[in-house]
């Protein structure tokens, strides 16, 4: 699997943007980017994911580099309760599924901080 | 409401004495997985299964079992646990085709005395 490279962490203030930077300079054409959070005492919470186009939903949006070599997760209005550990992930888009691709290979993520 | 449910939360027990962590979604999901995680190493991969009587390794399965006979449960069995075993289980389950999101329990946390 392709390799992310994300600061350690971040630290933003309530009801402002946040951005995520994620750097991924060795991804292939058919990886997908993925988003997942986790808060603190709980499982990692999915975000979201996108592959070429800047994607909306309603936790976040992805804003994806042209080049695909970058992609940063933006949450608009960040709350308290957004101050989780931030991993951006890559995963083949092997149609089939099968054996490990459910895996996700999770990397140390950025720690998000959000002051009051 | 859609979740994975982990039982017992929290256990502390003594090498050797077998237990088992139970996991169920209610998604009807195919996917199901295991994962550890241990500070510094991050969230590992122990067993998955892709269906009913279908389990394969992870990426470090030694020391633990898993079944999967129904659809909605994939239990972690330790026949014989020990110290570094030790950590924060996660179960997950999917659906189905590329790139659907995972969903996670809230963790089980196990301390091998």
């Amino acid at each position: 699997d392709a390799k992310t490279t994300q600061p350690n962490s971040m630290e933003s203030n309530e009801e402002e943007p946040v951005h995520l930077p994620c750097n991924h300079s060795t991804i292939s054409g058919t990886d997908y980017i993925h988003w997942y959070r986790q808060l603190p005492s709980q499982g990692p919470e999915y975000v979201i994911h996108g592959l070429t186009s800047n994607v909306n939903n309603r936790m976040a949006s992805l804003a994806i580099a042209e080049d695909r070599k970058s992609s940063t997760l933006i949450l608009h209005r960040a709350t308290l309760r957004d101050a989780a550990v931030y991993y951006c992930i890559l995963r083949g888009g092997d149609l089939n599924y099968g054996g490990s691709q459910g895996n996700l290979i999770f990397g140390k993520g950025t720690k998000l901080s959000v002051k009051p | 409401e859609a979740q994975v449910t982990q039982n017992p939360r929290y256990l502390i027990t003594v090498t050797g004495k077998k237990l088992t962590v139970t996991c169920s979604q209610n998604m009807n999901h195919e996917y199901m997985s295991w994962y550890r995680q241990d500070p510094g190493l991050g969230l590992r991969q122990i067993y998955y299964s892709m269906n009913v009587e279908v389990t394969d390794k992870g990426d470090v399965p030694e020391g633990y079992k898993v079944s999967r006979k129904e659809k909605r449960n994939f239990p972690l069995i330790l026949e014989s646990p020990s110290p570094n075993q030790t950590s924060l289980y996660f179960c997950a389950s999917r659906d189905t085709g590329s790139n659907q999101p995972q969903h996670f329990g809230d963790g089980t946390r196990l301390s091998i005395l």
